[in-house]
């Protein structure tokens, strides 16, 4: 069964403090790793799809790395805004489009 | 584009009541889902469809029912809410590529079963 566990499940940081999250996973054939933000009552929303090991992927203050067991979520420099649950999910390569999500991690930048 | 809706955004039901949860995505997308997310539990899969007038069961289908009956709707039913079917329920949905399936959400719909 395909599992994935996000560490830590909250993290607080001073505004400028960069970070990573953490997200392992057991796939059995990853098709994609997903990641996602989810702001209190609203839906997650897409970030990043990786889908081999080595792979690297940027946007603004975030970057999305993948290794075979896991992948990170480095934050560099956040600011208050980037507060929010970041969401990890994988794809596996049965049949039908099973994506199994992780809990999430809880981030919260202080000003 | 207005992307994923949901219709809903509250209810709250008295156990044994029933009631429709519409999702709508104007993408075009082959594939949606229905998803329940519980405080301390990812999102669980409830139900998906792969295209129009078909569906499919999930991680936890019991005491739900779903149709797709067009393209860009999938309807979530529940027939006799239960307590334990408070949650909140997120739409999506995706177009399939040979790799990697990025799905969009809805904005959720909180549903109270008391």
């Amino acid at each position: 069964e395909d599992q994935v566990t996000q560490s830590p499940e909250a993290l607080r940081l001073q505004e400028g403090e960069s970070s990573s999250l953490n997200c392992s996973y057991t796939v059995s054939g990853l098709r994609g790793l997903f990641w996602y933000r989810q702001d209190p009552g609203k839906g997650p929303e897409f970030l990043f799809t990786l889908y081999s090991a080595g792979e690297e992927k940027e946007k603004e203050r975030l970057k999305a790395t993948l290794t075979k067991k896991e992948s990170f979520l480095h934050i560099t420099a956040p600011k208050p805004e980037d507060s929010a649950t970041y969401l990890c999910a994988v794809l596996n390569s049965g049949g039908y489009q099973k994506v199994t999500f992780g809990i999430g991690t809880k981030l919260q930048v202080i000003p | 584009n207005a992307g994923v809706t949901q219709t809903p955004k509250f209810r709250v039901l008295k156990t044994g009541q029933s009631m429709t949860l519409l999702c709508a995505q104007d993408m075009n997308h082959e594939y949606m889902y229905w998803y329940r997310q519980d405080p301390g539990m990812g999102l669980r899969l409830i139900h998906y469809s792969v295209g129009e007038g078909t569906t499919a069961k999930g991680e936890v289908p019991d005491g739900y029912n779903v149709s797709r009956l067009k393209k860009q709707n999938f309807l979530l039913g529940l027939e006799s809410a239960a307590p334990s079917q408070t949650s909140v329920y997120f739409c999506a949905s995706s177009y399939p590529r040979t790799s990697g399936n990025e799905q969009f959400f809805g904005p959720g719909t909180r549903l109270t079963v008391l």
